[in-house]
């Protein structure tokens, strides 16, 4: 299986502030690599598929990059509403297999 | 846009066999993969399997011996069946449609979750 390993755990950050999350592969999976956000209670909802492709009706204030092993999604201006918990996920091969996440925390 | 929605039995006995189903509106279950994952509380994501809805299916080697996924497209829905449950299966539920294509193994559309305990 391949393993997605996702830094830092949590972080705390303020409005306004630039966040940085990165996820690490266990092997290369080119650009296959997909980002959700997951509020508690709720499903995760896909921000970034293909490494860097914004899905449709998520803000531009989200990116995402990298291949080969190593990926960061960026979230440029952290709103109210981006306080939640995010995770990676591999889509080059079966079992596909998510990151730990990420708590991003006021 | 297409809605997923979760069914099934909140609570099951250990060494029962969990049942789900996913009913898909607003949309056709034709040409998608359709798959299910589950979180534990306080826990990670977890890929269970999935289904063609020609009813090819794909399943987690950790889950294989026990799983089950199969898909009605008469009634638009797909199931899940895990038997042989313990604790260790309790988690919340989600069916979510898979974007297919070049995109395959990329989720875009969700139900709501739902929870299952397994206890006596």
């Amino acid at each position: 299986d391949i393993q997605m390993t996702q830094s830092p755990s949590s972080l705390s950050a303020a409005v306004g502030d630039r966040v940085t999350i990165t996820c690490r592969a266990s092997q290369t999976i080119s650009r296959y690599l997909n980002w959700y956000q997951q509020k508690p209670g709720k499903a995760p909802n896909l921000l970034i598929y293909g490494a860097s492709s914004l899905q449709s009706g998520v803000p531009s204030r989200f990116s995402g990059s990298g291949s080969g092993t190593d990926f960061t999604l960026t979230i440029s201006t952290l709103q109210p509403e981006d306080f939640a918990t995010y995770y990676c996920q591999q889509s080059y091969s079966p079992p596909l297999t998510f990151g730990g996440g990420t708590k991003v925390e006021i | 846009q297409v809605q997923l929605q979760e069914s099934g039995p909140g609570l099951v006995k250990p060494s029962e066999t969990l049942s789900l189903t996913c009913s898909v509106s607003s949309g056709s279950i034709s040409n998608y993969f359709w798959t299910w994952m589950r979180q534990p509380p306080g826990k990670g994501l977890e890929w269970i399997g999935n289904v063609y809805y020609s009813g090819s299916a794909n399943y987690n080697p950790s889950l294989k011996s026990r799983v089950t996924i199969s898909v009605d497209t008469s009634k638009n829905q797909f199931s899940l069946r895990l038997n042989s449950v313990t604790a260790a299966d309790t988690a919340v539920y989600y069916c979510a449609r898979d974007r297919g294509g070049t995109n395959l193994y990329t989720f875009d559309y969700w139900g709501q979750g739902t929870l299952v305990s397994v206890s006596s």
